[in-house]
């Protein structure tokens, strides 16, 4: 099956600072979605981006389809920013409906 | 659009017994979906609806495990014979179908743990 891979698993920020988080993919996809997955456990849709480039508010994020990676962008951090983020992708191919999800990065925003 | 729900949110049981989750999705999604949570990890797809019909099952779903959706709306996720290595965050997501609507959205989620 597919892989998906990010970077960096853990990352601890102070309050106002930027941060890149990377999603590396191993085949086509058609669908890509980034989350935040807050600590009661529930995914919050943050963007969905197959491809293209896509910002709100103080977030955005990059997909380069043709080389297999995402990039979510955080700026000016806060403490409400903290949690694991994760992308899922689905693979291009017919009759797969499944999303494929990384093993997340642990965002930790230190007042 | 009230977003996707699930219940109950938490449950308890004792190894052996069985346990049924209910996912009710956004009203006007023919999509659903089950994924499994373990501690330290990303989800992961157990199955796939679109209305009634179960299209995609993962092989992480035993036989122990069945799910339905008798009539295009809510799902029920049933284990049978709980084990502990069955403790996990279930959750359910949606979506539509056609362009621009295979965006997925997940409730919060329903935690087991079997004692």
């Amino acid at each position: 099956g597919i892989q998906v891979e990010q970077s960096p698993p853990d990352l601890i920020l102070q309050e106002g600072a930027n941060s890149t988080l990377r999603c590396n993919f191993s085949d086509s996809v058609n669908n890509l979605q980034w989350f935040h997955q807050n600590p009661w456990g529930q995914l919050i849709n943050l963007f969905y981006i197959p491809s293209g480039t896509k910002q709100n508010g103080r977030l955005s994020a990059t997909t380069v389809a043709t080389e297999r990676y995402s990039l979510l962008y955080i700026s000016s951090s806060q403490t409400t920013d903290s949690g694991v983020y994760f992308c899922a992708v689905k693979r291009a191919n017919f009759g797969n409906e499944k999303l494929t999800f990384g093993t997340g990065t642990r965002l930790t925003i230190i007042p | 659009d009230t977003g996707v729900s699930q219940d109950p949110r938490h449950k308890i049981t004792k190894r052996g017994q069985n346990v049924t989750f209910r996912c009710d999705p956004i009203s006007e999604h023919n999509r659903l979906y089950w994924y499994r949570q373990t501690l330290g990890q990303g989800p992961e797809f157990l199955t796939y609806f679109q209305n009634e019909a179960q299209l995609e099952k993962s092989r992480l779903l035993s036989d122990r495990f069945s799910a339905e959706r008798p009539k295009g709306s809510f799902s029920t996720l049933e284990i049978q014979r709980t084990e502990q290595g069955d403790s996990a965050m279930y959750l359910c997501a949606s979506s539509g179908s056609g362009t621009g609507l295979y965006e997925q959205y997940f409730g919060p989620g329903t935690r087991l743990t079997v004692t």
